[in-house]
């Protein structure tokens, strides 16, 4: 059991690019999201999905794209990288329990930098 | 909106020493409240989940209550070691999405 598994671990681009962060899990869980971590302001939520084949914005979503075509996996999409867009990402997985509990489980996190 | 802050931001201590961390929420809607730690460079790890209906939960030395109607949590770390040396970040939120502190970093040293 793998848990969340994110891909690549470290990434550097130039502005404008594009590319694609990967993110799977292998717990069956409904739930899965994106955060970005930047120094001083914790983490932010960018997208999130509460199953296949539906998503919806976080707090910080321009920039960014999802689409959710497995239970397994969440990609997010960098359109055009920008400088303000380097931060540490991280997905994280969740799936409700027995008594409406829940527990979320993070990915390792990819640092990207954009200069 | 639901806004979290965690107190203090950092916190030195010898080994050995009891201590608390707090986290205060804004909205007692919550549906559950976590709490993280992690270490420099790397990702999240659970340490503990309190449920909307409980008070506490505990692991080991570490305990963590939680009081909905005045919007605090609380996480005790009994016998401070060194290894406990990282961030400590509390989230709350729904089953898909979580806000976060900004964390407290917290240096326990021999």
């Amino acid at each position: 059991n793998a848990g969340v598994t994110q891909t690549p671990k470290f990434q550097v681009l130039k502005t404008g690019q594009s590319m694609t962060l990967q993110c799977a899990q292998d717990m069956n869980h409904e739930y899965m999201s994106w955060y970005r971590q930047d120094p001083g302001m914790g983490l932010r939520l960018i997208h999130y999905s509460v199953g296949a084949g539906i998503t919806d914005q976080g707090e910080v979503p321009n920039g960014y794209n999802v689409s959710r075509s497995t239970t397994e996996d969440f990609p997010l999409r960098l359109l055009s990288a920008a400088p303000s867009q380097t931060s540490v990402y991280f997905c994280a997985s969740s799936s409700l329990l027995a008594g409406s509990s829940y527990e979320q489980y993070f990915g390792p996190g990819t640092r990207l930098t954009v200069t | 909106k639901q806004e979290v802050t965690q107190i203090p931001a950092a916190l030195s201590v010898p080994e050995g020493e009891n201590l608390v961390l707090n986290c205060s929420f804004t909205d007692s809607a919550i549906y559950n409240l976590q709490w993280f730690r992690q270490d420099p460079g790397k990702g999240l790890t659970s340490l503990l989940l309190i449920q909307s209906s409980q008070r506490e939960q505990t692991s080991g030395r570490l305990n963590a209550s939680l009081d909905k109607s005045s919007g605090r949590s609380t996480l005790y770390i009994a016998a401070s070691q060194p290894g406990d040396s990282a961030t400590y970040l509390c989230a709350v939120g729904d089953p898909d999405k979580l806000i976060f502190g900004t964390g407290t970093r917290l240096q326990v040293f021999p």
